[in-house]
């Protein structure tokens, strides 16, 4: 059964980077039809869809976000990585690494269990 | 962005009950909308993809239905494990989009 797990520093301050990694474990990151992603939930913007990426490079961004996030996939550890610069208060959330199925049809699953990340001075 | 919007926001029910929660998309979206079920402290799980094909595993009390932009989602005869939030969230076109959630509540 394919489990993810997020880790990183559950603070981090205004402006600076957040980074996050996700461990894949019981299956590979390289089955093809999977992107590899994030989504991050708060009370005030519920369950917000950041972005993925293939194992082969390709990836797909929240718009809102595009210009400050980056996830790469990394096949010898068989693990991925979020990126989001330049962060604010208002980015403190539930950040959730996800495994993004899209194929005939598209969606989330499974989830990790998700690391609150606190964005304060 | 598509906007999902779900109803009711907050549902109290009985063990027991069957219950129907509606998630309605601001443009067509076909059959690409998919059901989630978060229950307190735990991430979301995926119930139900392609607005009626139930995950593996997952109970088939657990039904949902429609196309285009009004979809369904209902729970048969409600366990005490279904107390939960549940979300609609469309795969249609980026970004994806969630709805705010519908809590069942006892």
């Amino acid at each position: 059964q394919l489990q993810l797990q997020e880790s990183g520093p559950g603070s981090v301050k205004p402006s600076e980077t957040l980074s996050l990694t996700c461990s894949v474990s019981g299956g590979p990151i390289t089955a093809n039809n999977y992107h590899w992603g994030w989504i991050r939930q708060s009370p005030e913007r519920g369950l917000e869809w950041i972005g993925g990426s293939h194992y082969r490079g390709g990836t797909g961004y929240n718009p809102s976000l595009e210009s400050r996030v980056t996830v790469t996939v990394d096949t010898s550890r068989n693990q991925f990585s979020l990126q989001l610069t330049s962060v604010s208060v208002a980015e403190t959330a539930i950040y959730y690494c996800v495994r993004h199925f899209r194929g005939f049809t598209d969606y989330f699953d499974p989830w990790g269990q998700g690391i609150l990340v606190t964005v304060s001075s | 962005d598509i906007q999902m919007t779900q109803s009711p926001s907050t549902l109290s029910a009985s063990l027991g009950d069957r219950v129907t929660i509606t998630c309605r998309a601001s443009q067509y979206i076909n059959n690409f909308l998919n059901w989630y079920q978060q229950r307190p402290g735990e991430a979301p799980k995926l119930l139900i993809y392609a607005a009626s094909t139930l995950q593996s595993e997952v109970p088939s009390r657990f039904s949902a239905s429609g196309s285009g932009t009004d979809f369904t989602f209902t729970i048969n005869s409600l366990q005490p494990e279904d107390f939960a939030t549940y979300f609609c969230q469309q795969s249609f076109n980026s970004p994806r989009t969630f709805g705010q959630g519908t809590r069942v509540e006892i």
